[in-house]
């Protein structure tokens, strides 16, 4: 069983939709929790990252964790063509980093 | 002015031979890593180290040797390559001892092995 584990999609909306992207993760140590956007042929980039359950909004970006189920969301609103890339989720903690398979998201004009 | 570069962008080799991928940040970070994406997208750290000390050592074959002259840069040398190593290798810096949640990844090096 990954450490992390993430729906690979691919997942299409239209522009304007709210995408809900998902993770759970298995190994209570994880500490921190994050969200990196990687578009094609390019290295993955940082969206957000929390230590607690709850919720972090940035922009259009909310980042939400729940600790007691192990559950990673992230919410996009108002989604754009821009946005097309794909999403991955990671936890760590204690000297381990894990990541998800990457959710890979399209959104149409 | 590139925070994390890496070269070469591209690397096709044959089976057996020996290559070097380079990684250099300009940012000042204390650590910095090396992760594999394989065809699936899936990424996976492989080493990490904390100004110039190693500490993560994931289970990769020893054919895998990181290196760090100091703490902007941190090689990867790859012995005997095989058709499996055929991956995005990258490399990735953090400001504080690692690892952490904010890296900052460089463009890849993509290995072709034939």
């Amino acid at each position: 069983q990954k450490e992390v584990e993430q729906d690979p999609g691919p997942l299409s909306v239209p522009e304007g939709a709210i995408v809900s992207l998902n993770c759970t993760y298995s190994n209570s140590a994880f500490q921190y929790f994050m969200w990196y956007r990687q578009y094609s042929r390019k290295g993955p980039e940082l969206l957000m990252y929390t230590y607690s359950s709850g919720n972090k909004e940035d922009g259009r970006f909310t980042a939400q964790v729940d600790k007691s189920s192990k559950y990673i969301s992230l919410f996009i609103r108002d989604s754009q063509p821009s946005d097309s890339a794909t999403y991955l989720c990671a936890s760590g903690g204690n000297n381990d980093m894990r990541f998800g398979a990457g959710t890979r998201l399209t959104v149409k004009p | 002015d590139t925070a994390v570069s890496q070269t070469p962008k591209y690397l096709v080799t044959q089976m057996g031979n020996d290559k070097s991928i380079k990684c250099e940040q300009n940012l000042g970070h204390d650590t910095m890593y090396w992760y594999k994406q394989d065809s699936k997208k899936f990424l996976k750290i492989m080493f990490s180290y904390n100004n110039k000390e190693l500490i993560i050592n994931e289970t990769v074959p020893n054919r895998f040797s990181p290196k760090s002259p100091d703490k902007a840069h941190l090689n990867l040398h790859i012995n005997s390559l095989e058709l499996g190593d055929s991956a995005v290798y990258f490399c990735a810096s953090s400001p504080k001892a690692g690892p952490r949640p904010e890296q900052y990844f460089g463009p890849g090096t993509r290995l072709t092995v034939t």
